[in-house]
């Protein structure tokens, strides 16, 4: 069966290293999402891609990065973490014929120490 | 700006009551509306949806109701069962992408059903 997948599920680090949460889907959809999830903000758009190639910022994009070489990742990285990405982090993808359903992963949670 | 607000952070209904969650959005551009279900440690998963054209759209024991006047939508559960609880965001569809719509979601409503 198609799917999402995130990895890693859980992950500790330290101020100001470098963090790269993987994301893969093998439903074949073009449109692949980022959102952080935080008490009292819902889920927040980091960033998204609409192709290979493709990105664009979302409303919480300072601090992370992303790029699309193929159809099925999209790997976010955290160039220096802050404490204040310490979050759960969800990839979701959409397809176009799908219309503008979002599928979800289940999520990567960082903790920033 | 929070374009889509829930503003009741949790909500506790009980068995085979209707639960009603609520959203309200402002920007009357949206034209498509979706409501997600998160259970722990889970990622969400879609529910439910509705197009601007439609007020109702039901599915089982979920019915989602959309007033565009009043830019307002809800989620009728009937009847309420505990797997129900979890937390329900709403999210609205962003018209100005034409090759894949962004989501903006709210910020989440948790549902409690006691038995």
């Amino acid at each position: 069966d198609a799917e999402i997948t995130q990895s890693p599920r859980h992950k500790i680090t330290e101020t100001g290293r470098q963090v790269t949460l993987a994301c893969h889907q093998t439903w074949n959809h073009n449109n692949m999402f980022w959102y952080r999830q935080d008490l009292g903000h819902g889920l927040r758009l980091i960033h998204y891609s609409y192709g290979v190639h493709d990105t664009n910022k979302g409303e919480v994009s300072d601090g992370y990065s992303v790029s699309r070489s193929n159809t099925e990742d999209l790997p976010l990285t955290l160039e220096s973490a802050a404490s204040s990405q310490t979050s759960v982090y969800f990839c979701a993808s959409s397809d176009w014929a799908g219309g503008d359903t979002q599928y979800f992963g289940p999520g990567t949670r960082l903790t920033v120490l | 700006d929070q374009q889509v607000k829930q503003n009741s952070p949790s909500l506790s209904v009980q068995e085979g009551r209707i639960s009603i969650l609520n959203c309200d959005y402002t920007n009357s551009m949206f034209d498509y509306f979706l409501w997600y279900k998160k259970y722990p440690a889970e990622g969400p998963t879609f529910l439910i949806s509705i197009s601007s054209i439609k007020d109702k759209n039901e599915d089982g024991r979920f019915t989602v109701f959309l007033n565009k006047s009043a830019k307002h939508l809800s989620l009728h559960i009937v009847p309420s069962q505990p797997g129900d609880s979890a937390v329900y965001f709403c999210a609205a569809s962003d018209p100005k992408e034409t090759s894949g719509s962004r989501l903006t979601f709210g910020e989440g409503t948790q549902l409690t059903v006691n038995p």
